[in-house]
């Protein structure tokens, strides 16, 4: 399995509390995105990271920000929770073109009460 | 936008018989095609991907076809087991390895022993 680490596992937060998510690679890969799960919806692209503090948005991006300070970790930030965010939140890294496939973490399942 | 049709959404088969499963894709750019395996409780995982200028690619149990004129994408396991059981996603996109992952909204496929 490739070296990606998601923590916490597993969260329970209030409305309006802010919130961060961690992904941790051992792989060097260049390439880190974070992906939001809900049932109806498949996997859907928050943000991605294309290298140390280049992030850009993906089509779910309203709410969220991210930051990348080093290769290995992509941290993803709720600032004010709301209940539309209770998902499972997957990170996933893949190397450069040449390389094709995106592991994917074991996911975080987010709940906003 | 960019959009990928899945189905069916859920699909039940006998052990030992086949399963189908059919994705459509909006963006005529889309030039790389993954299908991910997804577990209970796990990151999806990739089975087996094929890129536009190929049409058909067979890994031991599990193919994909590919017709781009009509924009279809198809995953055929054979021989179904017990263990198939998960949820498949299939994925379009304009290059390999990079963020731009439009993911289907998944088939929870069930092989009955």
């Amino acid at each position: 399995d490739a070296g990606i680490t998601q923590s916490p596992r597993h969260k329970v937060t209030e409305t309006g509390t802010p919130v961060t998510l961690r992904c941790h690679q051992t792989e060097n890969h260049r390439y880190m995105y974070w992906y939001r799960q809900d049932p109806g919806h498949g996997l859907r692209l928050i943000h991605y990271s294309y290298g140390v503090k280049d992030t850009d948005k993906g089509e779910v991006s309203d709410g969220y920000s991210v930051s990348r300070s080093k290769t290995e970790d992509f941290l993803l930030t709720l600032e004010s929770a709301t209940s539309s965010q209770t998902s499972v939140y997957f990170c996933a890294i893949s190397g450069d073109r040449l390389n094709t496939e995106a592991f994917f973490g074991q996911g975080t399942r987010l709940t906003v009460v | 936008g960019e959009n990928v049709e899945q189905h069916p959404s859920t699909l039940s088969v006998q052990e030992g018989d086949s399963a189908v499963i059919k994705c459509t894709y909006s963006d005529s750019a889309s030039n790389y095609f993954p299908w991910y395996k997804q577990e209970l409780g796990k990151g999806p995982q990739l089975i087996i991907d094929i890129r536009s200028n190929v049409g058909e690619k067979k890994d031991q149990r599990i193919a994909v076809t590919l017709n781009k004129t009509a924009k279809h994408f198809s995953l055929h396991i054979t021989e179904t087991q017990p263990e198939d059981s998960a949820v498949y996603f299939c994925a379009a996109s304009r290059e390999p390895g990079t963020y731009k992952y439009i993911f289907g909204t998944g088939t929870r496929l069930k092989v009955l022993a």
